[in-house]
C-alpha cells in the first residue's frame, strides 16, 4: 500500500491564483481530512469527509473548498490564493472517524503565496 | 474542547529512556488520549493511544494518571531517529459517536543527543 499520497510536494502561487491540492489513499478508508500547519505551530483542521459525497467544515475552512466523489480521492481547492494561505497542507485518512481511530497522514504539500 | 499542555522542548541522551509529559486537566470521561509525532519535513505519524489504562506497543508506552488529568509518553531507549515534535491530543466523541474534533497543539520538540 502507498498509504496517503499528496501532489504536488511544493508550489508557489501568486495572489489571486487558484489551485487544487490532490490527495489519494489506497486503504479503503471512509474518513479523510485536510489540515494546515503554519510555521512552528500545530495542525488545524480545514475540512473533513465521512465518505463519498459527504464533507463538512473544520476549524479553518474559509478560503477553501473540497469535494469527495470517490472513496480514494479528496482534493482541496484554493480559489483566490492569499498570503495568509502560505502553509504546509497535510491530508489524512482513517477507516472510521471514531475517537479511538488512528489517522494516517500524507507527506504534505508546501504552498507559498506571493 | 478539552486542551492539553506540553513542555515546548526536551532533551535526551541516546539510548536513555525519555518521559514526555502532558497535562489535560479538563479531560472528559469519553476523551481518548492520543500521541502522534512529526519527524522533520514529514507528516505526523501515530505513536499510541489510550483511554484509562496504561498501554504498550512496539514504539512506546503510555502511562495515564489515575485521575486522567495527565499522561506520560515513555520512549524506553531514545535513538537519534526519535528526534521529532511529539503531540499529545485529546480526541472527543461527539454526540453521533464520531470524533472529528482532532486538535493538534504546538507539541514538545524532542532533541536526542548522541
Amino acid at each position: 500500500n502507498a498509504g496517503v499520497t499528496q501532489t504536488p510536494k511544493f508550489r508557489i502561487l501568486k495572489i489571486g491564483q487558484s489551485m487544487t491540492l490532490q490527495c489519494t489513499q489506497d486503504m479503503n478508508h471512509n474518513y479523510m481530512y485536510w489540515y494546515r500547519q503554519d510555521p512552528g505551530m500545530g495542525l488545524k483542521l480545514i475540512y473533513y469527509s465521512v465518505g463519498a459525497g459527504i464533507t463538512d467544515k473544520g476549524e479553518v475552512p474559509n478560503g477553501y473548498n473540497v469535494s469527495r466523489s470517490t472513496t480514494e480521492d479528496f482534493p482541496l481547492r484554493l480559489e483566490l490564493a492569499a498570503p495568509s494561505q502560505t502553509s504546509v497542507y497535510f491530508c489524512a485518512s482513517s477507516y472510521l472517524g471514531r475517537a479511538e481511530d488512528e489517522q494516517f497522514f500524507g507527506p504534505g504539500t508546501r504552498l507559498t503565496v506571493l | 474542547d478539552a486542551k492539553t499542555t506540553q513542555p515546548n522542548s526536551m532533551e535526551s541522551n541516546e539510548e536513555e529512556p525519555v518521559h514526555l509529559p502532558c497535562n489535560h486537566s479538563t479531560i472528559s470521561g469519553t476523551d481518548y488520549i492520543h500521541w502522534y509525532r512529526q519527524l522533520p519535513s514529514q507528516g505526523p505519524e501515530y505513536v499510541i493511544h489510550g483511554l484509562t489504562s496504561n498501554v504498550n506497543n512496539r514504539m512506546a508506552s503510555l502511562a495515564i494518571a489515575e485521575d486522567r488529568k495527565s499522561s506520560t509518553l515513555i520512549l524506553h531507549r531514545a535513538t537519534l531517529r526519535d528526534a521529532a515534535v511529539y503531540y499529545c491530543i485529546l480526541r472527543s466523541r461527539t454526540r453521533d459517536n464520531y470524533g472529528q474534533n482532532f486538535v493538534f497543539g504546538p507539541g514538545t520538540r524532542l532533541s536526542v543527543l548522541p
